[in-house]
């Protein structure tokens, strides 16, 4: 069954310091992958997803098939980026129809 | 636009009471979906839709029923309110277009559930 692993339960970090959350999955397949993230008081939303290869607020995060891998990397951390990050997995192939597989899920505190 | 909406935000049941949670959205998405949000845990699935009519089973899908009569509404129902159902839920839709798909997802707010 498809997993995914989110290591870092809480990740602390100086604004203005580059900034790693860990995901890493499970799954025989050609995976589609995101980032999803909810910050104080607001929804969950998208972050990204890996295959349009984009950059949404500083944030990057390339798949890596050989390392089962998707890490969320910002060079320079700022406050406003203190959340909780989701990574999540679309094993369908194609549309998921809503049906994703969730990390655990990473709280990231940027302090001043 | 109101996206997705839930009601209620919070509740507190006693165990083996019943309740519906109630998720509505207003853009006309195909598929919409439960999750339930646990620390530690993540968010788990717990049934979706990809149509009025048409609803499956997610990974934790004991003890909840759905149904989606209409496109906008999809109403989560506890049949007897247990402390382990004590949890965040999520209701989200999504969609997809003819060639391509979107997999972006729009949640509501949550509602925060304790079962005593």
């Amino acid at each position: 069954a498809q997993r995914v692993t989110q290591p870092e339960k809480l990740l602390s970090v100086f604004k203005g310091a580059p900034v790693e959350l860990k995901c890493n999955y499970s799954y025989s397949g050609s995976p589609e992958l995101f980032w999803y993230v909810q910050y104080s008081r607001q929804r969950l939303q998208l972050l990204l997803r890996h295959i349009s290869r984009e950059s949404i607020k500083g944030f990057t995060a390339d798949l890596n098939k050989g390392e089962t891998s998707f890490h969320l990397k910002k060079p320079f951390a700022q406050e406003e980026d203190s959340a909780m990050y989701y990574c999540a997995l679309n094993d369908a192939g194609g549309t998921s129809y809503g049906k994703l597989t969730f990390g655990q899920g990473t709280i990231l505190t940027v302090h001043p | 636009n109101a996206g997705v909406t839930q009601t209620p935000k919070f509740q507190v049941l006693k165990t083996g009471q019943s309740m519906t949670l109630q998720c509505a959205q207003d853009m006309n998405h195909e598929y919409m979906s439960w999750y339930r949000q646990d620390p530690g845990m993540g968010l788990r699935l717990i049934h979706y839709s990809v149509g009025a009519g048409i609803t499956d089973q997610g990974e934790v899908p004991n003890g909840y029923n759905v149904s989606r009569s209409t496109t906008e509404d999809f109403p989560l129902r506890l049949l007897s309110a247990a402390p382990s159902q004590t949890s965040v839920y999520f209701c989200a839709s999504s969609y997809s277009s003819p060639g391509q798909y979107i997999e972006k997802l729009f949640f509501g707010s949550g509602t925060q559930l304790s079962v005593l």
